[in-house]
């Protein structure tokens, strides 16, 4: 079965500081993976999405992901972390049945230290 | 980009009563709209899918029942939360594809959160 992990409840990085996020996939062909941001009691907005071609995948707000399907593996990344970057990341995967359902990860808190 | 809307943000009811929930694409059509529920600090469990024009499809261990899902056009799909009880009480975000344009991107809507006293 289709499972996303993301090992990492909290994460706490200083501002400024480069950032990594994990995410790990379980799926039987080429995936389509997704990140998502969200901040408190509001709904997810999309950050990058992979889904074929180059593995380093560009997003919005400075972030960046690799696919790597020796490892399945996700992992979002942002070289410099702002304060407003606190939030809540979900990583998902697409179901492989083309219905469009997209399957979370459990989540990882990203508090910044001033 | 595409904006799907959700229709109250929060609601606030007593036990017992029924609330509904409606998500909206407002510059996009949509055949299937899906609908998550999300516990505090907790990642999204979708529900059930709901087709424009046929019965949605629930989730393993989702009360159809209790969730009625209504997609009456291409634009709308509401959630009817049937006698809600306070372990309803949680955060409803619906999202949808936008329709033909494959598995390109879903859009989600801000989120309904219900209190149920």
């Amino acid at each position: 079965a289709q499972s996303v992990t993301q090992p990492d409840i909290h994460i706490t990085v200083s501002e400024g500081a480069s950032l990594e996020l994990r995410c790990n996939y379980s799926y039987g062909a080429t995936p389509y993976l997704f990140w998502y941001v969200q901040s408190p009691g509001q709904g997810l907005q999309l950050l990058l999405k992979y889904f074929s071609g180059d593995t380093l995948v560009q997003g919005i707000k400075g972030f960046e992901a690799e696919f790597k399907r020796s490892q399945s593996s996700f992992n979002l990344r942002k070289p410099s972390v702002h304060w407003s970057d606190a939030a809540e990341y979900f990583c998902a995967v697409g179901a492989m049945d083309s219905s469009y359902k997209l399957i979370f990860g459990s989540g990882t808190r990203l508090l910044v230290r001033p | 980009g595409a904006v799907v809307s959700q229709h109250p943000s929060w609601v606030i009811c007593k036990s017992g009563t029924s609330v509904k929930i409606e998500c909206r694409s407002l510059d996009f059509q949509a055949t299937t709209m899906f609908w998550y529920r999300q516990f505090p600090k907790q990642s999204l469990m979708l529900m059930a899918t709901s087709n424009e024009g046929s019965k949605a499809t629930y989730e393993q261990g989702v009360e159809k029942d209790k969730f009625l899902i209504n997609h009456a056009s291409l634009t709308l799909s509401t959630l009817t939360v049937t006698s809600a009880h306070p372990e309803d009480s949680s955060f409803y975000i619906c999202s949808a594809p936008p329709r033909l344009a494959g598995y390109n991107e879903q859009f989600f809507g801000p989120g309904t959160r219900l209190t149920v006293l």
